[in-house]
């Protein structure tokens, strides 16, 4: 059972470049979540989903654009990438029940380094 | 969102020494609190959390966290550290209610223990 898994672990860009960063679960959870760490500033959410086909904005997401066409993917997209983007970026899922508790306990990938130049 | 606030960036200490680090959250309804660990290079795990009922929660590895409500607190704790317990320690809140899943993070604490 792998869980959350990220690719790539590392990267570097270029001011301008684009990139698209990978995350799959393998646990059907319904909600998925892309973070930023920072050093100093924990972790920011960026952009979120709560279901197949529905993205929704989080505390960050300028510069940041998401796409969950699958139900166990999330992928995170810089169009244009800029220095200010350098950071760890993670991603987590969770479940969604009928509880309703169970959606706040995130499950998460070990990270993608990002280093624009 | 929610303020999270960890009093100490990074805690230095020997083995076997206790461990307590501070957290201060800002909202003032009900909350879910959660402590997250991250040892080197790996990713978050979750350390134990508070949903309800008793405020004294226990979670993995001798950690405990104790609720309370009029501090707005949830500190962690942990009577003698290893070494193995190097890492970084993120307090998180959501608001309670099943439809606030979105966690707020504090800035982490860096723990460092030395043998």
């Amino acid at each position: 059972n792998a869980g959350v898994t990220q690719t790539p672990k590392f990267r570097v860009l270029k001011t301008g470049q684009s990139m698209t960063l990978l995350c799959a679960q393998d646990m059907n959870h319904e909600y998925m979540y892309w973070y930023r760490q920072d050093p100093g500033m924990g972790l920011r959410l960026i952009h979120y989903s709560v279901g197949e086909g529905t993205t929704a904005k989080g505390e960050v997401p300028d510069g940041y654009n998401v796409s969950r066409l699958k139900k166990q993917n999330f992928l995170l997209g810089l169009e244009s990438a800029a220095p200010s983007q350098t950071s760890v970026y993670f991603c987590a899922s969770s479940y969604s029940s009928s509880g309703g508790l169970a959606k706040n306990i995130q499950y998460f990938g070990a990270g993608t380094r990002l280093s624009v130049l | 969102a929610q303020s999270v606030s960890q009093h100490n960036h990074h805690v230095i200490l020997s083995e076997a020494a206790s461990l307590e680090l501070g957290c201060n959250y800002s909202y003032g309804g009900t909350v879910n609190l959660f402590w997250y660990v991250q040892y080197p290079g790996q990713h978050l795990q979750l350390l134990l959390k508070y949903f309800s009922g008793d405020p004294l929660v226990k979670g993995i590895k001798g950690f405990e966290a104790e609720f309370i409500k009029s501090k707005f607190s949830f500190n962690l704790r942990k009577p003698s550290v290893q070494w193995s317990d190097t890492a970084e320690y993120f307090c998180a809140v959501t608001s309670g209610g099943s439809n606030d899943y979105k966690l707020s993070f504090g800035a982490g604490t860096t723990v460092t223990v030395r043998a």
